[in-house]
């Protein structure tokens, strides 16, 4: 069975809202979770990451107050996307670690319309 | 932010055929990972290399750590229709052989279209 699980799986939002994202792993404990977003035909690109119970680290250029990462459990980690553009429209994959192990989650096709 | 060389971009093959991607760095990497990604969903770990020149199998899928650490390639054998998809490769600074795993630097990915 699935070993992380993201909700929602596709989510349609109107321009100027916030959609929350939510990565959820099964089976494990995640110590460290990923946020990836990858726009089509093209690869995945690193946004942050967190770790449980700390501040999450952003990669260049990505906007902190834009992508709120909330890591509150080793289980748990959601990503809000504030005041949504069109240009925010892309799929979101989480990436949660664990000591010996590693799974993406199935990824969310946001749409921002 | 900092990506791997993958190549090709693309390959259409026919089925029964054998094929080749592989990935260069200009810096080195301690750990190498394979991972095909289909449509609408998310990457899934194929094959991980953790020792320089170590050449590891996963049934019809081999794949090697470059000896300078700073290459990996990833060979596909007789294809099949179900082996459409992205593969991509990533690179980790970090040493995972038994330690937590950390950042992923990735390939552009190979899109690969097998014709029955």
């Amino acid at each position: 069975g699935a070993v992380v699980s993201q909700h929602p799986s596709r989510v349609i939002c109107k321009s100027g809202t916030s959609v929350k994202i939510e990565c959820r792993s099964l089976d494990f404990q995640a110590t460290t979770m990923f946020w990836y977003r990858q726009f089509p035909k093209q690869s995945l690109m690193l946004m942050a990451t967190s770790n449980e119970g700390s501040k999450a680290t952003y990669e260049q250029g990505v906007e902190k107050d834009k992508f709120l990462i909330n890591h509150a459990s080793l289980t748990l980690s959601t990503l809000t996307v504030t005041s949504a553009h069109p240009e925010d429209s892309s799929f979101y994959i989480c990436r949660v670690s664990g000591q010996y192990e590693q799974y993406f989650g199935p990824g969310t096709r946001l749409t921002v319309t | 932010g900092q990506q791997l060389n993958q190549s090709p971009q693309s390959m259409f093959i026919q089925e029964g055929e054998d094929v080749s991607m592989n990935c260069t760095s200009s810096s080195i990497f301690n750990t190498w990972l394979w991972y095909k990604q289909e449509p609408g969903e998310g990457p899934v770990l194929l094959i991980a290399l953790y020792k320089a020149g170590e050449l590891t199998s996963n049934g019809r899928l081999t794949a090697q750590f470059g000896i300078t650490r700073k290459d990996s390639f990833l060979n596909i054998s007789a294809s099949i229709p179900s082996d459409v998809g992205i593969y991509f490769c990533a690179g980790q600074k970090s040493n995972a052989g038994g330690t937590s795993y950390g950042k992923l630097t990735f390939g552009q990915g190979t899109i690969l279209t097998v014709h029955p």
